[in-house]
C-alpha cells in the first residue's frame, strides 16, 4: 500500500472548520483514500473514503485533488469531541481488502 | 455502521501465561479479519490477516508461533498470545468489513 504523509499536529478553534491535509503521491489507480480517527484508548473510527470524486457524509467532507496525489479532510464545525488522532490511509479494494498501513497521523486539538 | 466487538477490553496476566483475545463481527460476516498492535504514543501496526477456514498470514517480524490466530467462523477470530512477556504489553485491535473497515474497541494487555 502507498505511504501517506500528514502533519503531526494541528489546532482548531471550536466551531470553526478543521482542514486536515494528507499527501499520497504514490497512490495507485486502484487505491482508495480512507480517513479514520482514534480517540485515546479506543479503536479507530471510520470517517469517510473516496476514490477520485469529492465525498461528503454526516461527519465530514473529503476533497481529493484531480491528480489524486493529495486530499483534505474537512470537519465543518469542529467540536471539542473531535479532538483525536486522524489517520489518512490509502488502500487497495479487492483481494485482501481491508489491510491497512497506518502512518503517524495528525493529532487534532480543538480548543474552546 | 457495522459493529466489531472485542473481548476482553482489558486483561492483566503473568509472564509466561497465555491469553486469548476475541474479535467478533456483530452484524455481518467476515471471511477476513485483521489484527493490529499499538504501543503507547505509536501508530497501529498490522500483525496478521485472519482468514476464515485457513491459516493466518503474518506480517514480517511477527512470530506466528507466539501469536496464534484462529478464524473458526465467519463472525469470530481469536488471537492467543502464548508465553506472554512484559514486552507483549500493548493495545491489540482487530478490524473487519469490506470497503469500510470497522475496528474493534481494542484490548489492553498488560503482562506483569
Amino acid at each position: 500500500d502507498a505511504k501517506t504523509t500528514q502533519p503531526p499536529s494541528m489546532d482548531c478553534a471550536e466551531g470553526r472548520a478543521a482542514n486536515l491535509p494528507c499527501n499520497h503521491s504514490t497512490i495507485s489507480g486502484n487505491e482508495y483514500v480512507y480517513w479514520y480517527r482514534q480517540i485515546h484508548s479506543q479503536g479507530p473510527q471510520y470517517i469517510i473514503h473516496g476514490l477520485k470524486n469529492n465525498e461528503t457524509n454526516e461527519m465530514a467532507s473529503l476533497i481529493i485533488t484531480e491528480d489524486r496525489k493529495s486530499s483534505t479532510l474537512i470537519l465543518p464545525h469542529a467540536t471539542l469531541r473531535d479532538t483525536a488522532v486522524y489517520y489518512c490511509i490509502v488502500r487497495v479494494v479487492g483481494t485482501n481488502a481491508g489491510k491497512s498501513t497506518f502512518g503517524d497521523g495528525t493529532t487534532l486539538t480543538v480548543k474552546p | 455502521g457495522a459493529v466489531v466487538s472485542q473481548h476482553p477490553s482489558w486483561v492483566i496476566c503473568k509472564s509466561g501465561t497465555s491469553v486469548k483475545i476475541e474479535c467478533r463481527s456483530l452484524d455481518f460476516q467476515a471471511t477476513t479479519m485483521f489484527w493490529y498492535r499499538q504501543f503507547p504514543k505509536q501508530s497501529l501496526m498490522l500483525m496478521a490477516t485472519s482468514n476464515e477456514g485457513s491459516k493466518a498470514t503474518y506480517e514480517q517480524g511477527v512470530e506466528k508461533d507466539k501469536f496464534l490466530i484462529n478464524h473458526a467462523s465467519l463472525t469470530l477470530s481469536t488471537l492467543t498470545v502464548t508465553s506472554a512477556h512484559p514486552e507483549d504489553s500493548s493495545f491489540y485491535i482487530c478490524s473487519a468489513g469490506g470497503y469500510e473497515q470497522y475496528f474493534g474497541p481494542g484490548t489492553r494487555l498488560t503482562v506483569t
